[in-house]
């Protein structure tokens, strides 16, 4: 099955919460992992990724956790400031018809009440 | 070394027009992909080039075509086009197509009325 379902749709955190976005996969051939970020007007920049073999990936305050026997891996914002609101997709790589390619989430629209 | 560029970034149409967009990869990147983001409807894959020859496909219709070039920029192109063809178009370019990183540009806002 590919695909990866992200929720929530929409998420609204007070300034110096933590925000968590979580999604799910199905295809255990997925090998990699990344989240997306982008602000309005922009297009989505990558932001942290993680693969299989890793439970946690830390990179200053956005943390992904991967549950490979729950097919489950989340994005998670320590300290959420304002300058974090934009949308995150979750995506997987995933070996298509003849080469590798990203499977996406359909994106969290994040944002940080100050 | 220069991002994705898209051109143009906004354009306005008709129903029944066609429209071509252009996406100026980074340099020394071989695949481009393209993508429509609708509210709601996340990013949509359309397709993607590599090397001049389309690799993948994804699940849109005929009216949707694109092409690329010898220099690795690319085309898309809708023709007939339809008010559910309002979106942001977006293109994204990465070294060799392995499904690691893309790179995206600012994307081109296409409004149809």
């Amino acid at each position: 099955q590919q695909q990866v379902k992200q929720s929530p749709q929409s998420l609204i955190v007070q300034k110096g919460g933590i925000s968590i976005i979580n999604c799910a996969y199905e295809n255990t051939a997925f090998d990699y992992f990344p989240w997306y970020q982008q602000f309005p007007g922009k297009g989505p920049a990558l932001l942290i990724a993680i693969r299989p073999d890793v439970s946690e990936k830390k990179e200053g305050r956005f943390t992904i956790s991967f549950n490979k026997s729950a097919k489950q891996f989340s994005l998670h914002i320590m300290d959420s400031q304002p300058g974090d609101s934009a949308t995150y997709f979750c995506a997987a790589r995933a070996l298509g018809d003849s080469n590798y390619q990203l499977i996406w989430g359909a994106g969290t629209k994040l944002i940080i009440k100050p | 070394k220069a991002g994705v560029t898209q051109t143009p970034r906004y354009l306005i149409k008709t129903r029944g027009q066609q429209v071509t967009l252009s996406c100026s990869p980074i340099s020394g990147h071989r695949s481009v992909s393209w993508y429509q983001q609708t509210p709601g409807q996340g990013l949509q894959f359309l397709f993607e080039y590599f090397s001049e020859t389309q690799r993948n496909k994804g699940n849109f219709p005929g009216r949707f075509s694109g092409r690329q070039f010898s220099n690795s920029r690319s085309e898309m192109n809708v023709s007939t086009l339809e008010l559910g063809d309002s979106a942001l178009y977006l293109c994204a370019s990465s070294p060799n197509g392995e499904g690691y990183t893309q790179y995206f540009g600012p994307g081109t806002r296409l409004t149809v009325l």
